[in-house]
């Protein structure tokens, strides 16, 4: 069974940082590309980030770039989100998915990242 | 990279049909057959339903279709039933590398 177990979301500050990861298991991880999708409470899906099978591409939407990084670890079968100079805006549950631009065709439970003062 | 745009609410009997647009450009759904559509029920995680317009993942049922005409790509659900009332997002492969979503439709079987 194909699990995606998103962790490390939080409280934090305007301008903090923090580091998401998801934990998947139950299908080949280091053969599929893997993407980082969030959701605004009340708001629809807004993609974040996008990254190839062996890490050589990565794509961000533009209001993240240069302060998001998508990384992965096939030995670990894990993906990263780190997020740094956060804003309120970046307030949201943010979920990982198995796969990119065709079909997110799995997608975790999410974990929720709030920045408030 | 603005939102695709969908319709904020339809509604049908149980029985009937709805059919859902999400409109793009030249640069997004006129251009690539990457075309998605996503089942969300409140609290809970997308579910993939359709993919490349029209493809169904196994498991979706065969009541939910997909179709694109230009700009526009459609979800069309025949045989409405209470458990399909949900939002449903659509989303599309652009040309500058990106996924978008569209704003969301919120399904309500009357």
């Amino acid at each position: 069974e194909v699990q995606l177990v998103e962790s490390g979301g939080g409280l934090v500050q305007p301008g903090g940082s923090l580091r998401l990861s998801c934990a998947a298991s139950g299908f080949t991880f280091s053969s599929y590309w893997t993407s980082w999708v969030r959701q605004a409470p009340g708001r629809g899906l807004e993609w974040v980030a996008t990254i190839k099978q062996d890490g050589s591409e990565k794509y961000y939407v533009d209001s993240v770039k240069g302060r998001f990084t998508i990384s992965r670890d096939n030995a670990k079968n894990s993906l990263y989100l780190q997020m740094n100079s956060l804003r309120a805006e970046d307030t949201a549950v943010y979920y990982c998915g198995r796969g990119s631009f065709v079909k997110i065709d799995y997608w975790g439970q999410g974990t929720l990242v709030t920045v408030s003062s | 990279q603005s939102a695709l745009t969908q319709p904020p609410s339809v509604s049908g009997s149980p029985g009937q049909s709805v059919t859902i647009s999400c409109t793009g450009t030249s640069r997004d759904v006129g251009s690539y057959n990457r075309v998605s559509w996503y089942q969300q029920p409140p609290g809970t995680a997308p579910k993939l339903m359709i993919y490349e317009v029209s493809n169904r993942p196994s498991g979706v049922p065969d009541r939910f279709s997909g179709s694109k005409s230009g700009n526009t790509a459609s979800l069309t659900i025949s045989g409405l039933q209470a458990e399909d009332e949900a939002d449903y997002y659509c989303s599309s492969y652009t040309s500058s590398s990106t996924l978008v979503f569209g704003g969301g439709t919120k399904l309500t079987v009357l």
